[in-house]
């Protein structure tokens, strides 16, 4: 079946600007999870959604970044006033949820601020 | 914060050869996973380990989950070309749903 798919792939923005990535999960998948990886790195927990609550935003850098799963499906990452240290690939993953913690990724979307 | 050591950074093999790679962690957690990267892609899960002690195999892969809960560690037999990635270690504490990562190991293998 379908996988985790994430859009746009590649976004550059300059400096200030508002970005939003967008994940579409595996259908059914109750758990919803975003990470950020910079290069050469792991991936690194941004957020956290159970259905539409967000149940955990402890890895979420700043106020600039905001996350919404409204129907519980669909989930916008949003970015706002881009930094240069806001470039990274931004990772979507889903699951079933409890008790399964098997996470399923989607490919990532590249951002490079200039 | 919680953190998983993997090491080294790289390796180099003949195809044909077997490969161990390691992961350790100073606090315990509750589920191992191991995925593989290729560049440009997400994450790719290879194994999942819920059990302490636990041995599970995947086709020529093979992970087992330390019995101190605080490591873990993956074998690959018979290596190919198509091996080469970034393996990334990963664990769940069951506190929350969030997975920690290594910084993961790049494989290279000769032909």
């Amino acid at each position: 079946g379908a996988g985790v798919s994430q859009s746009p792939r590649y976004k550059v923005a300059k400096r200030g600007q508002d970005v939003a990535l967008r994940c579409d999960p595996i259908s059914g998948h109750v758990s919803l999870f975003w990470y950020q990886q910079a290069l050469g790195q792991g991936p690194e927990f941004l957020t956290y959604f159970q259905n539409e609550a967000q149940l955990d935003k402890s890895g979420l850098p700043s106020d600039r970044f905001f996350a919404e799963r409204p129907e519980g499906s669909v989930s916008t990452l949003k970015i706002q006033r881009t930094q240069q240290e806001d470039s990274a690939v931004y990772l979507c993953a889903s699951s079933l949820g409890r008790p399964s913690y098997e996470q399923y990724f989607g490919p990532g979307t590249r951002l490079t601020v200039t | 914060g919680q953190q998983l050591n993997q090491s080294p950074q790289s390796m180099f093999i003949q195809e044909g050869e077997d490969v161990s790679m390691n992961c350790t962690s100073s606090s315990i957690f509750n589920t191992w996973l191991w995925y593989k990267q290729d560049p440009g892609e997400g994450p790719v899960l290879l194994i999942a380990l819920y059990k302490a002690g636990e041995l599970t195999s995947n086709g020529r892969l093979t992970a087992q989950f330390g019995i101190t809960r605080k490591d873990s560690f993956l074998n690959i037999s018979a290596s190919i070309p198509s091996d080469v990635g970034i393996y990334f270690c990963a664990g769940h504490t069951g506190a929350n749903s969030k997975l920690t990562f290594g910084k993961g190991i790049t494989l290279s293998v000769r032909p």
